[in-house]
């Protein structure tokens, strides 16, 4: 069964660093996105991203974040200048349509910022 | 009013009993609904989706009703797998940018 890849799955970083988290979404999937889940709360949309653009973002998702699809098949989360409040599990999923389609996650890459 | 609120957890249920949890949603707009499950420090995965009509896969029942803006999830027979937190999970606007808002989830413990 196909499904959603994620690397890596656990990231240290220090605080002020960059940070790169890699998804490998449904081979024929249309659209992705990010989610974060902070420790103990619910899971928050961040992006969505379709066509090579950003659809829609949510509030989180500032200057200091940004989304990319280099290739193929890889689409990619970026922090700027971590912070320590960026310290969670950044799940990415994928879906065939949008438009209230099923949304399938991968494993989740835990970014722990010191 | 949140935008997806459901049941405070954790529900302990030994094997075998049914169990119900309860989901509603804010904006009367809400187009897609979904049930998801998360284990511990797990992605959620996909339950099921929940149609106008309601739904049935197996041992899980979903009803949706949109006059009251409220999401039911049953599960019969309750087996030791099941526990798990349980997602409750709306696209507002069905737009084409597909965002998921999630509940915060009910927590479900099945005993022996």
């Amino acid at each position: 069964e196909p499904e959603v890849t994620q690397t890596p799955s656990h990231q240290v970083t220090q605080m002020g660093q960059e940070v790169i988290l890699r998804c490998v979404p449904i081979s024929n999937h249309l659209y992705f996105y990010w989610y974060r889940q902070i420790l103990g709360q619910k899971v928050e949309f961040l992006v969505s991203f379709y066509n090579n653009e950003i659809s829609e973002k949510s509030e989180i998702f500032d200057d200091q974040f940004s989304v990319e699809r280099p290739d193929g098949s890889n689409f990619t989360l970026k922090i700027r200048s971590t912070k320590l409040e960026d310290s969670a599990m950044y799940f990415c999923a994928s879906s065939e349509t949008g438009m209230g389609y099923e949304q399938y996650f991968g494993p989740g890459t835990r970014l722990t910022v010191t | 009013r949140k935008e997806v609120e459901q049941d405070p957890g954790p529900f302990n249920v030994p094997e075998g009993a049914t169990v119900a949890f309860n989901c509603t949603y804010s904006n009367s707009a809400s187009q897609s609904f979904f049930w998801y499950r998360q284990d511990c420090r797990k992605e959620p995965k996909l339950l099921m989706s929940v149609y106008s009509s309601g739904n049935e896969d197996g041992r899980f029942t979903a009803q949706l009703n949109r006059a009251s803006q409220y999401i039911s999830l049953l599960i019969r027979d309750s087996k030791l797998s099941d526990s798990a937190t349980y997602l409750c999970v709306v696209n507002p606007l069905g737009n084409q940018g597909g965002k998921l808002i999630f509940g915060q989830g009910t927590e479900l413990s099945v005993k022996p």
